[in-house]
């Protein structure tokens, strides 16, 4: 079982919908979460970061984490074309262990 | 992009000759990482840096290797680059959102033909 899983879509939405992106993650050692956009042809930006189970709300965006069901989802409010993109999930522990990042969800918002 | 770029950013060379990617940084951070992305696998890690001189490997290092011998820079060497190593390759840094988040470079599209 990998360590994080998510689903890669593609998933297309027309503008104005509410979007839901999950991950779902296997160790409960896992202490931070994150969700990283990625436009085409760059590099991931850090969009949202939590440090514990809730919600944690950023604008049109909502981070939450279910630490007992492992568990972590990005809703995007109102979306718009300029939200389409490659979402990655990433979980953490402090120290020196790196990041382990989902393999991402292609997000098409349509005008 | 915060502090950190990559060099070169499109590369196009031949197999079996020696390449070499660079990761400067002008933020004085510990951790460094490099990953390349591919479709269909996501971001998967190479090499990583905790210190000048200290460095570890990742899920995918066969054929990589890596050197930290100042802070600000972190190289990633492809000693004899092969096709299956046509990729982005994407160097980052930690230290952001509390010390947590990565800031990644803009990546360096390397071909291998």
């Amino acid at each position: 079982q990998k360590e994080v899983e998510q689903d890669p879509g593609p998933l297309s939405v027309p503008e104005g919908a509410i979007v839901s992106l999950n991950c779902t993650y296997s160790n409960s050692a896992f202490q931070y979460f994150m969700w990283y956009r990625q436009y085409s042809r760059k590099g991931p930006e850090l969009l949202m970061y939590t440090y514990s189970s809730g919600n944690k709300e950023d604008g049109r965006f909502t981070a939450q984490v279910d630490k007992s069901s492992k568990y972590i989802s990005l809703f995007i409010r109102d979306s718009q074309p300029s939200d389409s993109a490659t979402y990655l999930c990433a979980v953490g522990n402090s120290g020196n262990t790196p990041l382990v990042f989902g393999k991402g969800t292609r997000l098409s918002v349509i005008a | 992009d915060a502090g950190i770029t990559q060099s070169p950013r499109h590369k196009v060379t031949e197999t079996g000759t020696p390449v070499t990617l660079r990761c400067h940084q002008t933020e004085n951070h510990r951790y460094m990482y490099w990953y390349r992305q591919d479709p269909g696998h996501g971001l998967r890690l190479i090499h990583y840096s905790y210190g000048v001189k200290d460095t570890d490997k990742g899920e995918v290092s066969d054929g990589y290797s890596v050197s930290r011998s100042k802070t600000e820079d972190f190289l990633l060497t492809l000693e004899s680059a092969t096709s299956s190593q046509t990729s982005v390759y994407f160097c980052a840094i930690r230290g952001t959102a509390g010390g947590e988040g990565y800031t990644f470079g803009s990546g360096t599209r390397l071909t291998v033909v």
